[in-house]
């Protein structure tokens, strides 16, 4: 089992609605997670954290935290073309290092 | 983010030669993570070191592969004898936190441009 696992994808949707991401991780230790957007061929950007079970929204963007079902996922609403991309999620345990799932790529549709 | 300045952006290697990737972490960092990210897949991390010490090198391949972080200058990952299993993009992050668990803001939020290995 992988510790960070996503649907790879990739995910349609028409511009305007809502995307939904998800990620579940095998660690239950884990403390702070991460959303991550990549385009292709460049760097990854930080886009949302979160530290506890609930949801946290920043602009279109909601982050929603379960820890009990180890579970955490990435919504963004009113989708444009631009978000299109790959979107990372990122795990950190007590450890230095953190784990990255292997990302879904997002296509919004024009 | 332009704070953390990897180079050279592109490195054509030939199959037995060395590889030499830089990383200036934003200023005022003193704690840069390593990552390789191979096609289509996601980050790996190599190693975690902070000034002249290495924290964590659990994801460093055993041989070919070190990495360091002077005192002053950018940290260095060194690839000897490259082979073309080693193609990827090697992306460095800098952080101001220890990363010595609790809730850690920001940790690793500043990702540089990356190096793109291509050995021929």
């Amino acid at each position: 089992q992988k510790e960070v696992e996503q649907n790879s994808g990739p995910l349609s949707v028409p511009e305007g609605a809502i995307a939904s991401l998800n990620c579940t991780y095998s660690d239950r230790v884990s403390q702070s997670f991460f959303w991550y957007r990549q385009y292709s061929g460049k760097s990854p950007e930080l886009i949302m954290s979160i530290y506890s079970n609930g949801d946290k929204e920043d602009g279109r963007f909601t982050a929603q935290l379960n820890k009990a079902s180890q579970y955490v996922s990435l919504l963004i609403r009113d989708s444009q073309p631009s978000d299109s991309a790959t979107y990372l999620c990122a795990v950190r345990g007590g450890g230095f290092k953190t784990i990255f799932g292997a990302g879904t790529r997002l296509f919004v549709k024009a | 983010n332009a704070g953390v300045m990897q180079n050279p952006r592109h490195l054509v290697r030939r199959r037995g030669q060395e590889a030499r990737l830089r990383c200036s972490p934003v200023k005022g960092h003193s704690h840069v993570y390593w990552y390789r990210q191979l096609p289509e897949e996601g980050l790996k991390f190599m190693v975690y070191l902070q000034k002249e010490n290495i924290i964590d090198e659990s994801g460093m391949p055993k041989e070919r592969f070190s990495a360091e972080f002077p005192k002053e200058g950018p940290s260095i990952l060194r690839i000897q004898q490259v082979v073309r299993g080693d193609s990827a993009a090697y992306f460095c992050a800098s952080s101001p936190f220890s990363g010595t668990g609790g809730y850690i803001s920001n940790t690793e939020a500043f990702f540089g441009q990356g190096t793109r290995l291509t050995v021929v």
